[in-house]
């Protein structure tokens, strides 16, 4: 099946630093990926969809200048948390799809500002 | 009242029970219903999808769906300690194939 990397698997910054995550689909094109949240025993929160060589699409009450993403290339997209602060401390998962095609999950990222 | 809302459990059952799991949705108009298993600090991956009302078979996976309630169901026969995770139904929006997930719910099969 379908591969999505992601890199760092864990990430420990400190608070005001910026972080970058990337996201890659490994044997496909990804059109279009999705960036997630996910608090420990919480659901996944969608945090914007990119699709490739556009700018990102945020969910309400997202901030996009905290959280900037770049999709430049069909195989890779980054997020990058901006000032990052204590309460950014979460899992961040991403997803790629093709166009038709189901979404496929990353492993996440585990992000710990201290 | 949420889109998709889904029991947190921890549902805990013996190894080869049946495990049910349900979700319930708001919106009549969702066409596909997804169920997903994610192991701790793990990525999601897909388990089944289905379209239509009725049931879905795959192994020892069953995916139900009743419209007319807007409820959806996972069983999962023969359950092994492997199936030890959270199962989140997810249903895509109309536009962007977008998923909005459940909260999903733990299992644990003990030995």
């Amino acid at each position: 099946g379908a591969v999505v990397s992601q890199h760092p698997s864990w990430v420990i910054c400190k608070s005001g630093t910026s972080v970058k995550i990337e996201c890659r689909s490994l044997d496909f094109q990804a059109t279009t990926m999705f960036w997630y949240r996910q608090f420990p025993k919480q659901s996944l929160m969608l945090m914007a969809t990119s699709n490739e060589g556009s700018k990102a699409t945020y969910e309400q009450g997202v901030e996009k200048d905290k959280f900037l993403i770049n999709h430049a290339s069909l195989t890779l997209s980054t997020l990058t948390v901006t000032s990052a602060h204590p309460e950014d401390s979460s899992f961040y998962i991403c997803s790629a799809r093709e166009d038709g095609n189901e979404q496929y999950f990353g492993p996440g990222t585990r992000l710990t500002v201290t | 009242q949420k889109e998709v809302e889904q029991d947190p459990g921890p549902l805990s059952v013996p190894e080869g029970a049946i495990v049910s799991l349900n979700c319930t949705y708001s919106n009549s108009a969702f066409q596909y219903f997804m169920w997903y298993r994610q192991y701790s600090r793990k990525g999601p991956e897909l388990l089944m999808y289905t379209y239509s009302s009725g049931n879905k078979e795959d192994g020892r996976f069953t995916a139900q769906v009743d419209k007319s309630s807007k409820y959806i169901s996972l069983f999962i026969r023969d359950s092994q300690p492997s199936d030890s995770a959270t199962y989140l139904c997810a249903i895509p929006r109309a536009a962007g194939n977008k998923l909005t997930f459940g909260g999903g719910t733990r299992v644990l099969v003990k030995p």
